[in-house]
């Protein structure tokens, strides 16, 4: 099946930096979408992105589906930006009925 | 609101018995799914329903797993004779049929002593 990869695991930020946070994936796709999981456990949906380019306030994303890889941009980070994001995929090969394979998360920490 | 809700949000239980999971839509979706997330994991793909036709089951879903979609609306997700190892997030997730994005509930976070 399809493979996802998030870097970086870890990253740790001052209130008010800038960050991007990158998804590599292994075959094409039909669906990417990223999360932001808060510490309670909810998944928030922050792009629906298979190609292009999107852009919602601070944060704005980025899908090159022809070299398979799609980047985060969070902008004048803020305290409440911290948590895992992750990146999840649907193949575009097979039926795959829009099941989403998840990369392994990046693990977001702002400080004030 | 993200349209999902669970019951319950936590749960805890004893190895070997029996738990149930509900997941409730508020709107009509036609597709509808379960994750499991185990701790610092992604989500892991469970199975699928269309309307009440469940149409994919992972290999992670044993046969201790089972899960229903009776009316087409909310599904629940029963596992027997519990184990340590199911201890996770289970998740649920919608959509509608022209639409590709998903939508997750807040989960239901079970843990077997």
């Amino acid at each position: 099946g399809i493979q996802v990869e998030q870097s970086p695991p870890d990253l740790i930020l001052q209130e008010g930096a800038n960050s991007t946070l990158r998804c590599n994936f292994s075959d094409s796709v039909n669906n990417l979408q990223w999360f932001h999981q808060n510490p309670w456990g909810q998944l928030i949906n922050l792009f629906y992105i298979p190609s292009g380019t999107k852009q919602n306030g601070r944060l704005s994303a980025t899908t090159v589906a022809t070299e398979r890889y799609s980047l985060l941009y969070i902008s004048s980070s803020q305290t409440t930006d911290s948590g895992v994001y992750f990146c999840a995929v649907v193949g575009a090969g097979g039926t795959s009925y829009g099941k989403l394979t998840f990369g392994q998360g990046t693990i977001l920490t702002v400080h004030p | 609101d993200t349209g999902v809700s669970q019951d319950p949000r936590h749960k805890i239980t004893k190895r070997g018995q029996n738990v149930t999971f509900r997941c409730d839509p508020i709107s009509e979706h036609n597709r509808l799914y379960w994750y499991r997330q185990t701790l610092g994991q992604g989500p892991e793909f469970l199975t699928y329903f269309q309307n009440e036709a469940q149409l994919e089951k992972s290999r992670l879903l044993s046969d201790r797993f089972s899960a229903e979609r009776p009316k087409g609306s909310f599904s629940t997700l029963e596992i027997q004779r519990t184990e340590q190892g199911d201890s996770a997030m289970y998740l649920c997730a919608v959509t509608e049929l022209s639409q590709e994005t998903q939508y997750f509930g807040p989960g239901t976070r079970l843990l077997v002593l």
